[in-house]
């Protein structure tokens, strides 16, 4: 099955700052990569989603590249603020009917004011 | 549109007991997918209905199970609670399957 491998597991930085979390995954199937955040006591909300056949993708401040080859993915995200505070998961799975995703184990991010 | 709701909140049962979560979905969303979220394991996925049919399962035993109605609320169902079934059940919803929309989740503490 899949395994998908996230670090860093705690990432500190200060506001203003850029912030970066990798994922690599095991199957090359998989072919549809979504980005969740998830603040304290709440939801996990999608920010961002990628599919195989674009190597980038931004929206604002926010933005995932992927490399198939290398079977990695990141999520980078730009002028942080302290909002942007909350645990990052990613997932990754093969789209359609059979969609199965297999989460990271989430990155905790802080941004220090 | 109202988003994805699931009741209870929050549950507290024993070992042994059995219990039911429920959730309902976005207005027009026909896909619902279970996850069991816990720091030891993180966010793993249980299963997913589409349209009344379970559609794609996770690795759980048997005890974990779901069912989907014709309105496309979904309930889930543990049998023969175990310590380690304490968790937050999250459920999701999707127009078809990938842009998936979660509940506030049910936590569940079994004693």
């Amino acid at each position: 099955g899949e395994n998908v491998e996230q670090h860093p597991s705690t990432l500190s930085v200060q506001e203003g700052d850029s912030a970066v979390i990798k994922c690599t995954y095991s199957d090359s199937a998989s072919n549809y990569f979504p980005w969740y955040k998830q603040e304290l006591g709440k939801r996990p909300q999608l920010i961002i989603d990628i599919r195989s056949n674009v190597g980038e993708k931004k929206d604002q401040r926010i933005a995932v590249t992927l490399n198939k080859t290398a079977k990695h993915f990141s999520l980078h995200i730009t002028e942080t603020q302290p909002e942007d505070s909350a645990v990052y998961f990613c997932a990754a799975g093969r789209s359609g009917g059979s969609y199965i995703p297999t989460f990271g184990r989430g990155t905790s991010l802080i941004v220090h004011p | 549109k109202a988003g994805v709701t699931q009741t209870p909140r929050y549950l507290i049962k024993t070992r042994g007991q059995q219990v039911t979560l429920s959730c309902s979905p976005i207005s027009g969303h026909r896909s619902v997918s279970w996850y069991q979220q816990t720091p030891g394991q993180g966010l793993q996925f249980l299963f997913e209905y589409f349209s009344e049919t379970q559609r794609n399962k996770g690795n759980f035993p048997g005890r974990f199970s779901g069912r989907q109605f014709s309105n496309s609320r979904s309930e889930m169902n543990v049998s023969t609670l175990e310590l380690g079934d304490s968790a937050l059940y999250l459920c999701a919803s999707s127009l078809e399957v990938h842009e998936q929309f979660f509940g506030p989740g049910t936590r569940l503490t079994v004693l």
